[in-house]
């Protein structure tokens, strides 16, 4: 399996930015869709974005577009997510994941079959 | 957008128990279904993807069923580390990808 490594995350106030990251040892995130996900008692698991291998299609939820990017670094294999203007709502556990594809008779499954273990945003004041 | 309405939201079961969770799809959506199992402190796990099929390294206690706007996950003989929140997501239209609220099972 593939081991993904969040960090970055952090206790910060409403308005302020914070830079999160995602890296593997065994895997180049290059070769694959990657995804950012968050988690909170609220709102259960909710997509943030996703980038493709080639880095030139980003795709966000609509209620973070404009706050939140997405980006990677090949050399270093890294995924980053830069949040700006943080709100106590954006306060949750961050993932990133790797999707998969199968093969089936129609066409291809899809699904995350990689996650790392978390890193909490927490907003307040 | 496509919409995913779980229940129960939350179920307690006993050891050795059949526990259905279902997942209602807005839209048709064929079989382009997966599930996740999400513990506290970790990642979530995928389950079944493709509606039925079992994911790699998943105890065939775990099922799952269901087509267009109905889906359900199966889980036979409960055991005390299926205690975890589960979620569906939809991978047939995106973005945005789409999860269930989730459902919260207890094992007594």
């Amino acid at each position: 399996d593939v081991k993904l490594v969040e960090s970055g995350g952090g206790s910060v106030q409403p308005g302020e930015s914070l830079k999160l990251s995602c890296t593997s040892s065994d895997f180049k995130l290059q070769n694959s869709w990657m995804y950012w996900f968050r988690q909170s008692p609220t709102k259960g698991l909710v997509w943030v974005s996703r980038m493709n291998p080639d880095g030139d299609r980003i795709e966000y939820a609509d209620s973070l577009r404009g706050r939140f990017t997405t980006f990677r670094d090949d050399a270093e294999n890294i995924l980053y997510l830069q949040m700006d203007s943080l709100t106590v709502d954006d306060s949750a556990l961050y993932y990133c994941g790797k999707e998969v594809s199968q093969k089936y008779s129609a066409g291809y499954y899809s699904y995350i079959d990689s996650w790392g273990q978390g890193t909490p945003v927490t907003v307040s004041s | 957008d496509i919409q995913l309405t779980q229940s129960p939201s939350s179920l307690s079961a006993n050891v050795g128990d059949t526990v259905t969770i279902t997942c209602r799809s807005s839209q048709h959506i064929i079989t382009y279904l997966n599930w996740y199992q999400h513990k506290s402190g970790k990642g979530p796990n995928v389950l079944i993807y493709g509606a039925s099929n079992l994911a790699s390294g998943v105890p065939s206690r775990f099922r799952g069923s269901g087509y267009e706007q109905d889906f359900s996950l199966i889980i036979d003989n409960v055991q005390p580390e299926d205690s975890a929140t589960y979620y569906c997501q939809q991978s047939f239209d995106f973005p945005p990808v789409t999860f269930g609220q989730g459902t919260r099972l207890q094992i007594k």
